[in-house]
């Protein structure tokens, strides 16, 4: 089966601790993305990849960071920098940046 | 940072109503124009990607019609079921840039 895989589902963390969010896709796609949202919001983009070893910042990189080792995939760590952590986190990939994206199932992180 | 409306925030129609809602945008630099829909405790799942003014896009009871000049794109559901309960998303691609999305416009459908 094809698609985006993120894991866990729902993740709990103490106010302080790095935590770190996996996002891996079999697509074969080369661009791939990690979105923010928060209730009344829109997606808003965090960061986003074109190709492997390669990654730019979205609207909202502060206190976030991300790796691109691998194709498959990219990885995103809330560091103890960001201010408003919890919240609902989509991965997608796409074959290029102005193509329709594929999106993952997301994780809720809740930071208390 | 773009700008990108969507209009009505919810709707809440009957089974069998037809219905349409809004996708406002920056009309300079456009490249291209995304639909999506997103089911409850599922992903988000892309309906159409517009890229020419006047272009017009079907998929079963769901159409969405662009005008890149006046920048606006509507999304028209005909027949409305309760599996077309959603949220559904519009998002602009401008010059080489990632997607910027609209915050949705929520529906549902009531039997």
């Amino acid at each position: 089966d094809g698609g985006i895989t993120q894991s866990p589902k729902y993740l709990f963390r103490k106010e302080g601790q790095n935590v770190t969010l996996s996002c891996e896709q079999n697509l074969n796609h080369d661009a791939m993305y990690w979105y923010r949202q928060d209730p009344g919001q829109g997606l808003r983009l965090i960061y986003y990849s074109q190709i492997v070893n390669d990654f730019q910042k979205g609207d909202i990189a502060e206190g976030y960071s991300v790796s691109r080792e691998k194709k498959e995939s990219f990885p995103l760590t809330v560091t103890s920098a960001q201010k408003n952590p919890t919240a609902f986190y989509l991965c997608a990939s796409s074959t290029g940046v102005l193509v329709e994206q594929y999106f993952g199932p997301g994780t809720r992180l809740t930071v208390t | 940072i773009l700008n990108v409306e969507q209009s009505p925030q919810s709707l809440h129609v009957q089974e069998g109503d037809s219905t349409n809602f809004t996708c406002s945008f920056p009309s300079s630099n456009f490249y291209a124009l995304h639909w999506y829909r997103w089911e409850t405790a599922k992903s988000p799942e892309a309906l159409f990607v517009m890229t020419l003014n006047g272009d017009e896009k079907k998929k079963g009871r769901i159409s969405a019609t662009l005008n890149t000049k006046e920048g606006y794109s509507y999304l028209y559901i005909k027949g409305s079921q309760p599996e077309d309960s959603a949220t559904y998303l519009c998002a602009l691609n401008s010059g080489n840039t990632p997607l910027v999305f609209g915050k949705g416009t929520r529906l549902s459908v009531i039997a």
